[in-house]
């Protein structure tokens, strides 16, 4: 079974609007940790935000927010006012057993983002 | 800071030839990890080490592939015979325990690897 599903291989988004990136995952490990990471065409992994399975609310980091619903283990990366610069791959990753001290992550197979002016 | 820096960052080698991918994490970091990328799979996890010693190889393809990790600064992927589905993207990232339960992983540029 697939551990971080991305059901979305691509989206389109008008620029300055919103959008949600979708993402579910499986786990029956109760500490975990889940993770966005944007990978521009020239291909570098940048991290974007992070949310802990015990964390009461949901995680923002500038344009940036997670939609974080523990009871239907799906953690949605949603973008604000989108920019052009936007456009890129975004996986979701989780690691799990964060309380055992493992730190591997596990992706997902990633949504193409394109942001039309 | 300098960021996780790999070498080389593009390798064309023919099949059966030996190939070795280097890294070097970032400086303080204890863990560090070597993920492949390719169409067919995705990113998956080779191996990770924490303070130089490997603890999950789980994600190592076969006995061609090997990885070591001398010292806090420097690591090694190799692979011996290569294969033309070795071809890929080979990602080094490390991270730095601390207090908190998240540590998020600062990837390399990657190396580009076409085994012909």
């Amino acid at each position: 079974a697939q551990k971080i599903t991305q059901t979305q291989p691509g989206m389109f988004v008008q620029e300055k609007e919103a959008v949600t990136l979708d993402c579910t995952y499986d786990t029956s490990d109760p500490s975990y940790g889940l993770f966005w990471y944007k990978q521009p065409s020239s291909g570098e992994m940048i991290f974007l935000i992070y949310q802990g399975s015990y964390d009461q609310q949901n995680a923002t980091e500038g344009r940036y927010s997670l939609n974080f619903q523990k009871a239907r283990k799906s953690a949605n990366l949603v973008i604000s006012a989108s920019q052009l610069g936007d456009s890129a791959m975004y996986f979701c990753a989780m690691r799990e057993g964060t309380d055992t001290g493992r730190r591997a992550l596990t992706f997902g197979s990633g949504t193409r983002l394109q942001v039309q002016p | 800071d300098a960021g996780v820096i790999q070498s080389p960052r593009h390798e064309v080698t023919e099949m059966g030839q030996e190939v070795t991918l280097r890294c070097k994490p970032i400086s303080g970091h204890d863990y560090l990890f070597w993920y492949r990328q390719t169409m067919m799979r995705g990113l998956e996890l080779l191996i990770y080490f924490n303070n130089n010693v490997p603890i999950d190889d789980s994600g190592m393809p076969e006995d061609r592939f090997s990885a070591k990790m001398p010292n806090a600064s420097f690591s090694t992927l190799k692979i011996q015979p290569s294969e033309p589905r070795d071809s890929a993207v080979y990602f080094c990232a490390s991270s730095r325990r601390r207090a908190g339960i998240y540590n998020e992983q600062f990837f390399g540029p990657g190396t580009r690897l076409t085994v012909l």
